[in-house]
């Protein structure tokens, strides 16, 4: 069992729906990111918060909307995805500065998302 | 683009064997990790080595790192068929600007044959 908590396991949308995706840890972590992943690909990443602030956003499309009400929540709004979309959603935390460098993520187990 | 590249893309043992799967990278990093990932799952840490590392352990597995030619290998004793997974080298490039930002390989799937 991970300690990260993925909200839901599987989530099939329509292209005009809007949904979001919850994330939840109670390890202390400050940072808390998001991953994409394709089938037989590596994760890609998304987003990255540091003290509840965003400090990377790898050029995601604006369908996808990141928040961080709180140390212990990552939420990710979806609206108007394509079917391309489609994929594991991967959140991981850990640390954060100045522990950032050299600390592992620790993942959660996924959202399966499936946009028809 | 992918910062890491691993192969072989899948590996086929008997239970009992060694795995070897190797990972070579682009851009000076701070630390390299690896992790594996069952299938349909999320990714669980393994092993850390810094880049003034050579050579890590863990139970049955270890780690090389080799920063003058920018690669690692995992090694993974006495394979057992629970060991089935994928498995994912992700690298801690240096710079101010990709701070908190890991980077994976394309990733190795191992068999372990029962």
């Amino acid at each position: 069992d991970t300690e990260v908590t993925q909200t839901p396991k599987h989530l099939v949308m329509g292209m005009t729906n809007k949904k979001s995706l919850k994330c939840e840890q109670h390890m202390g972590h400050r940072a808390m990111y998001w991953y994409k992943q394709k089938a037989k690909k590596p994760p890609e990443l998304m987003f990255v918060y540091s003290y509840e602030k965003l400090s990377i956003n790898e050029s995601v499309p604006s369908r996808f909307s990141p928040e961080c009400p709180n140390s212990s929540l990552l939420n990710l709004h979806l609206h108007a995805l394509q079917p391309e979309d489609s994929a594991l959603y991967l959140c991981a935390s850990s640390p954060g500065p100045p522990r950032l460098r050299n600390s592992p993520l620790h993942f959660g187990n996924g959202t399966r998302l499936t946009v028809t | 683009s992918q910062q890491g590249e691993e192969d072989p893309q899948a590996l086929s043992i008997q239970e009992g064997e060694n795995a070897t799967m190797n990972c070579s990278y682009k851009t000076s990093i701070n630390n390299l990790q690896w992790y594996r990932q069952n299938s349909g799952r999320g990714l669980v840490h393994l092993i850390l080595i810094r880049s003034n590392e050579r050579e890590k352990h863990s139970g049955r597995l270890r780690v090389t790192l080799d920063t003058s030619k920018k690669s690692s290998s995992l090694l993974i004793t006495a394979s057992r068929a629970a060991d089935t997974a994928s498995y994912f080298c992700a690298t801690d490039a240096t710079g101010g600007t990709s701070y908190g930002k890991l980077t994976f390989g394309q990733g190795t799937i191992l068999t372990v044959h029962p």
